[in-house]
């Protein structure tokens, strides 16, 4: 089994739909959570980071964790073209500078 | 551009040779890192600087991989008798404190 699990899609919406993506994780110790963007043939780009269980919002964007069950989202409300891109959901563990990535979901968002 | 860079953006070689990458990171970021990723898969870390101390290595970074950051700033990292298994997009990161790594755009190897 991975130490994080995401389904890898592809995920394809109408533009303006509220778009969940997904990941779980086995290893508890693992304490802090980001998402990245990474359009094709690019770098993975930093979207949202938390460190808590709860929910952090920015623009139209909110990422949720909940340690209890070690499973993360993040939600995308009124999608755009624009944020057709993979997502990917990293973690590490407390005194760690290594990223565990998911696969990443690739997302479409039709006009 | 401020952000982090990486030079080559594309390299091809032959199985067999040695080929070195280029990073610079955001300047007054001390904390640099290297991940590979593979078609389909998300980046896998493969070693951390903090100024020019390497202070985390994956087992991924077999002993043909070598990485180094003379005097904490831009960092090089070298593959030696390259395979075609080691075809991927080689990814440079810099952070400073509490925040989460950037990213550069990548060096994408083609091992023929």
């Amino acid at each position: 089994q991975k130490e994080v699990e995401q389904d890898p899609g592809p995920l394809s919406v109408p533009e303006g739909a509220i778009v969940s993506l997904n990941c779980t994780y086995s290893n508890s110790a693992f304490q802090y959570f980001m998402w990245y963007r990474q359009y094709s043939r690019k770098g993975p780009e930093l979207l949202m980071y938390t460190y808590s269980s709860g929910n952090k919002e920015d623009g139209r964007f909110t990422a949720q964790v909940d340690k209890s069950s070690k499973y993360i989202s993040l939600f995308i409300r009124d999608s755009q073209p624009s944020d057709s891109a993979t997502y990917l959901c990293a973690m590490r563990k407390s005194g760690s500078e290594k990223l565990v990535f998911g696969k990443g979901t690739k997302l479409t968002v039709n006009p | 551009d401020t952000g982090v860079s990486q030079n080559p953006r594309h390299k091809i070689t032959k199985r067999g040779q040695n080929v070195t990458f280029r990073c610079d990171p955001i300047s007054e970021h001390n904390r640099l890192y290297w991940y590979r990723q593979t078609l389909g898969q998300g980046p896998e870390f493969l070693t951390y600087f903090q100024n020019e101390a390497q202070l985390e290595k994956s087992r991924l970074l077999s002993d043909r991989f070598s990485a180094e950051r003379p005097k904490g700033s831009f960092s090089t990292l070298e593959i030696q008798r390259t395979e075609q298994g080691d075809s991927a997009m080689y990814l440079c990161a810099s952070s400073f404190g509490g925040i989460e790594p950037f990213f550069g755009p990548g060096t994408r190897l083609t091992v023929l």
